[in-house]
């Protein structure tokens, strides 16, 4: 099984800053995800980080707020930008398998909390 | 349309208790593939079970048992003789098994258990 590291682990932001939240897996992957949980709530989805290309963003989610890099297949980042307190969540990168596709694997987890 | 149904929203039982999380999923695929989530108050997602379209055998791990049945679209999860450590909230998840959407994972809103000592 594949290990997921994040960076950082929580932080307390300013509004209006911007933050980069790494995303670093210990093997190679398939594929890449990023998750948002606002308080209280479920897991949505964010986008699918492609490696080498443009993310795949889900409705509501666009780039300008939320840019995605992924070099390589094994490291991926998320930026949250011009932050309000509505972003704060737990922001979730997750990976699928080479082996089994679709067994998903899933960081611990970024804590934002927007002032 | 949501794809994934976890009608309760909170559940309390007292320790040693048997308690049933309930999950029902509307999928139009015939190959998809349905999960279990852990999520203790440090946040983290703890995977506990994947089970795929084709095989309805239930499952026991320990305390846990899955009851999978594709003739109501459902996936239970029952912890038997629960302790205070279960306390958490639980996530069904279902991925589907298409190109557009490989991978992506959808999830229910989550059963918050809370095990009383």
């Amino acid at each position: 099984s594949a290990v997921i590291s994040q960076k950082p682990s929580r932080d307390i932001c300013q509004r209006g800053t911007s933050l980069t939240i790494q995303c670093q897996v210990d093997s190679q992957v398939t594929m890449m995800f990023w998750y948002r949980q606002q308080p209280g709530q479920s897991l949505t989805l964010i986008a699918t980080a492609n490696q080498g290309s443009e993310a795949t963003y889900e409705s509501g989610f666009v780039i300008d707020k939320f840019p995605i890099s992924r070099p390589n297949l094994t490291f991926s980042t998320l930026t949250v930008s011009n932050m309000s307190p509505e972003d704060s969540s737990i922001y979730l990168c997750s990976a699928l398998g080479v082996s089994s596709y679709n067994e998903q694997f899933f960081g611990p987890g970024t804590r934002l909390t927007v002032l | 349309a949501q794809k994934v149904t976890q009608a309760q929203t909170e559940i309390s039982v007292v320790e040693k208790e048997d308690v049933t999380l309930d999950c029902v999923y509307e999928t139009r695929d015939t190959t998809y593939y349905l999960f279990w989530y852990k999520q203790p108050p440090s946040g983290e997602l703890v995977f506990l079970i994947r089970r795929n379209s084709f095989d309805e055998q239930n499952e026991i791990s320990g305390r846990y048992s899955w009851n999978f049945q594709k003739s109501t679209s459902s996936f239970n999860f029952t912890i038997t003789a629960s302790q205070v450590v279960d306390s958490a909230v639980y996530f069904c998840a279902l991925s589907e098994d298409r190109g557009s959407t490989l991978g992506r994972l959808y999830f229910g809103r989550g059963t918050q258990l809370t095990v009383w000592p």
